[in-house]
C-alpha cells in the first residue's frame, strides 16, 4: 500500500494567513492526488484534483502544487470558513489511501 | 443536480448482519464509481473499497477484504455496503461517494450525507 504522510497533523493561523499543508507519499504517484476538506458532522468536499487542478466553485483562495512524491496544498488568505480538517487522498494505485489529516484551527 | 442519498443510522448488535444503501441520481449512474469510506469516532478517512458501475468491478482495500462486501442493483441506481457479522470495532460514520476515474486523474467530486453504524451489545 502506498502511505500518505501530512504535516503539520494541526496548525494554528489567523484570518488573513497564508497556510500550506504539505502531503508526502511512500512512492511516487505522478500527480494522482487529490486533496478534501472536512467540516465537523459533514461529509468531506473535493477542492483539488490531479494536484493542482481547482474544483468547479471552490474559491480561488485554494491552490494545489506537487508531483512524484511531494505534494502542498496552499490557502492564501484563511478565512473563517476555512476552518477545517484538510486531507490528501492518492488515486494511483488502489487502495486508495488517505492522509491522516491536517487540522486547521483559529489562533 | 447530483445527489447520493444514504440509508438512515443504524443500531445493531454484535455478530447481526447489516446492509447498507446508497442511491445515486441526477447523472449517469453506470459512468462512475462508487467509493465507500469509513470514519471512526474522531479519526480520518479510511478507504474501503470501490465498484465500477459499468462493469461491476470490485476493488476492496485489504483492510476490509472479507469483512464487506460491495455491490450494486444498477437498475435502480443504488450501491450496498454490507457485513454478514458486525463486531463493536466497525461503529462508525460509513460515507459512499461518487469517483470520477479516467485519463490523468481520478477523484471523488460527490458524496452522501453518511450513514452511522453504531454496534454494541
Amino acid at each position: 500500500d502506498i502511505q500518505m504522510t501530512q504535516s503539520p497533523s494541526s496548525l494554528s493561523a489567523s484570518v488573513r494567513d497564508r497556510v500550506t499543508i504539505t502531503c508526502r507519499s511512500s512512492q511516487s504517484i505522478s500527480t494522482y492526488l487529490n486533496w478534501y476538506q472536512q467540516k465537523p458532522g459533514k461529509a468531506p468536499k473535493l477542492l483539488i484534483y490531479a494536484a493542482s487542478s481547482l474544483q468547479s466553485g471552490v474559491p480561488s483562495r485554494f491552490s494545489g502544487s506537487g508531483s512524484g512524491t511531494d505534494f502542498t496544498l496552499s490557502i492564501s488568505s484563511l478565512q473563517p470558513e476555512d476552518f477545517a480538517t484538510y486531507y490528501c487522498q492518492q488515486t494511483y494505485s488502489t487502495p486508495r489511501t488517505f492522509g491522516q489529516g491536517t487540522k486547521v484551527e483559529i489562533k | 443536480e447530483v445527489q447520493l442519498v444514504q440509508s438512515g443510522a443504524e443500531v445493531k448488535k454484535p455478530g447481526e448482519s447489516l446492509r447498507i444503501s446508497c442511491k445515486g441520481s441526477g447523472y449517469s449512474f453506470t459512468n462512475y464509481w462508487i467509493s465507500w469510506v469509513r470514519q471512526m469516532p474522531g479519526k480520518g478517512l479510511e478507504w474501503m473499497g470501490n465498484i465500477d458501475l459499468s462493469d461491476s468491478y470490485i476493488n476492496y482495500s485489504p483492510s476490509f477484504q472479507g469483512h464487506v462486501t460491495i455491490s450494486a442493483a444498477k437498475s435502480i441506481s443504488t450501491a450496498y455496503l454490507q457485513w454478514s457479522s458486525l463486531k463493536a470495532s466497525d461503529t462508525a460514520m460509513y460515507y459512499c461517494a461518487r469517483s470520477d476515474c479516467g485519463g490523468v486523474s481520478c477523484f471523488t467530486d460527490y458524496w452522501g450525507q453518511g450513514t452511522l453504524v453504531t454496534v454494541s451489545s
